[in-house]
């Protein structure tokens, strides 16, 4: 297992494209957990699902967002009608359970709206 | 709702030497666990050290270690015989202690640069 991955890593789209983002988390983990970061800031969470159930969204997560889980394995993010606003990094994270250790983390994916 | 904080945008030390790094938190629950995590360039964060708020003995980790602080609220990372490897932004995350949710909060973040 190589960890959580998450492609693209770089997405650069102009305004108003949806864009879709993939998370392939731990294979044992059953929790899975998107998170925006912005430049210079930490990062803030967006949603997280326990196997294939949504359990918590942020207020952060627009209408526009939308976060998929089908199988309880990978993870999809969509933004619909991207705005410039929406430029951050996109972090994943794993876990098994509410883990005392923390999350294993995936690179991100960096997305520019132009 | 929680709030975490770090007050030192920057640090800075020279190699070899001792750093600590700030971080206050705000919670009304009185079972949580606390996190350093390291984002270097590439990106990945990467967990340095976690502690639980029922036990009183700070963590350590090598050369990591926490002075937690529970009636303050406080929770600093010292940083021993720092290397060139430890430049990287750092981050002071809180988690509440359940079973149903688990979110993250973390800091804005404190950037540290090691100086040969």
């Amino acid at each position: 297992d190589t960890g959580v991955s998450q492609n693209p890593r770089h997405k650069i789209t102009k305004r108003g494209q949806n864009v879709t983002f993939r998370c392939d988390p731990i294979s044992e983990h059953n929790r899975l957990y998107w998170y925006r970061q912005t430049l210079g800031q930490g990062p803030e969470f967006l949603t997280y699902f326990q196997n294939e159930a949504q359990l918590e969204k942020s207020r952060l997560l627009s209408d526009r967002f939308s976060a998929e889980r089908p199988k309880g394995s990978f993870s999809t993010l969509e933004i619909q009608r991207t705005e410039q606003g929406d430029s951050a990094m996109y972090l994943c994270a794993s876990s098994l359970g509410a883990s005392p250790y923390g999350y294993t983390f995936g690179s991100g994916t960096r997305l520019t709206v132009v | 709702a929680q709030t975490v904080t770090q007050s030192q945008p920057e640090m800075s030390v020279q190699e070899a030497e001792t750093v600590t790094l700030s971080c206050t938190y705000d919670t009304s629950e009185s079972d949580y666990y606390l996190f350093w995590y390291k984002q270097p360039p590439s990106r990945q964060m990467i967990l340095v050290i976690r502690q639980e708020a029922y036990k009183q003995q700070n963590a350590t980790e090598n050369r990591f270690s926490v002075n937690f602080q529970k009636a303050a609220k406080s929770f600093s990372l010292k940083i021993s015989d720092s290397q060139l490897g430890d430049a990287a932004m750092y981050f002071c995350a809180y988690r509440r202690q359940e079973t149903s949710g688990s979110r993250l909060t973390f800091g804005e973040g404190t950037q540290l640069t090691v100086n040969p």
